[in-house]
């Protein structure tokens, strides 16, 4: 399969406790995003990458929250110290940009669900 | 005011039906438009892009309206495998980020 993969798929922590959620996208793709989604909303832009640079941080992106993308392929994003209100699912898409033809759309993984008891 | 906003609905239409769902944007300066569809605990995926002339994809046909800033999907013919959520998706010009509309919940009924 070579579509994004998100690991783990389901996470179950207690508050207080630091979560990490890896992302690989779909080979070769440039740029990666992060999402969060609430039952009922739809997905949150949380961040992206270009690459290795994280080019933009959501305002929901408070200081807990940390994302990297160390050698532009994998992508880690941490919660530190969870708080209830985390419990969401994570969602993680990639996109080719910069060559002809590939568009702009944008494929996500299956998602990474948190429940922060 | 939201980015982009949409009716949650739900909208319950019977097998068959036509339904058509609209999405407004904000930022006027937004260059590319999609509509897609998640269902219950999954990930979105992709339904459609939206072009300025409009464009069809069997049963479903996307318009675009920069004038006014909305985005219309027509689904025709509806299954009962249509009943999903369908996200309006919005990518505004200077930033490559998405914005998601909540997204309205459809349910066809035998």
């Amino acid at each position: 399969d070579t579509g994004v993969s998100q690991d783990p798929r389901h996470k179950i922590t207690k508050r207080g406790q630091n979560v990490t959620f890896r992302c690989d996208p779909i080979s070769e793709h440039n740029r990666l995003y992060w999402y969060r989604q609430t039952l009922g909303q739809g997905p949150e832009f949380l961040t992206y990458f270009q690459n290795e640079a994280q080019l933009e941080k959501s305002r929901l992106l408070s200081d807990r929250f940390s994302a990297e993308r160390p050698k532009g392929s994998f992508s880690t994003l941490e919660i530190q110290r969870t708080e209830q209100g985390d419990s969401a699912m994570y969602l993680c898409a990639s996109s080719l940009v910069g060559q002809a033809g590939s568009g702009n759309t944008i494929y996500f993984g299956e998602g990474s669900w948190l429940t922060v008891v | 005011r939201k980015e982009v906003e949409q009716d949650p609905g739900p909208f319950n239409v019977p097998e068959g039906a036509t339904v058509a769902f609209n999405c407004t944007y904000s930022n006027s300066a937004s260059q590319s438009f999609f509509w897609y569809r998640q269902d219950c605990r999954k990930e979105p995926k992709l339904l459609m892009s939206v072009y300025s002339s409009g464009n069809e994809d069997g049963r479903f046909t996307a318009q675009l309206n920069r004038a006014s800033q909305y985005i219309s999907l027509l689904i025709r013919d509806s299954k009962l495998s249509d009943s999903a959520t369908y996200l309006c998706v919005v990518n505004g010009a200077g930033t490559y980020k998405y914005i998601f509309g909540t997204g309205t919940r459809l349910k066809v009924l035998a």
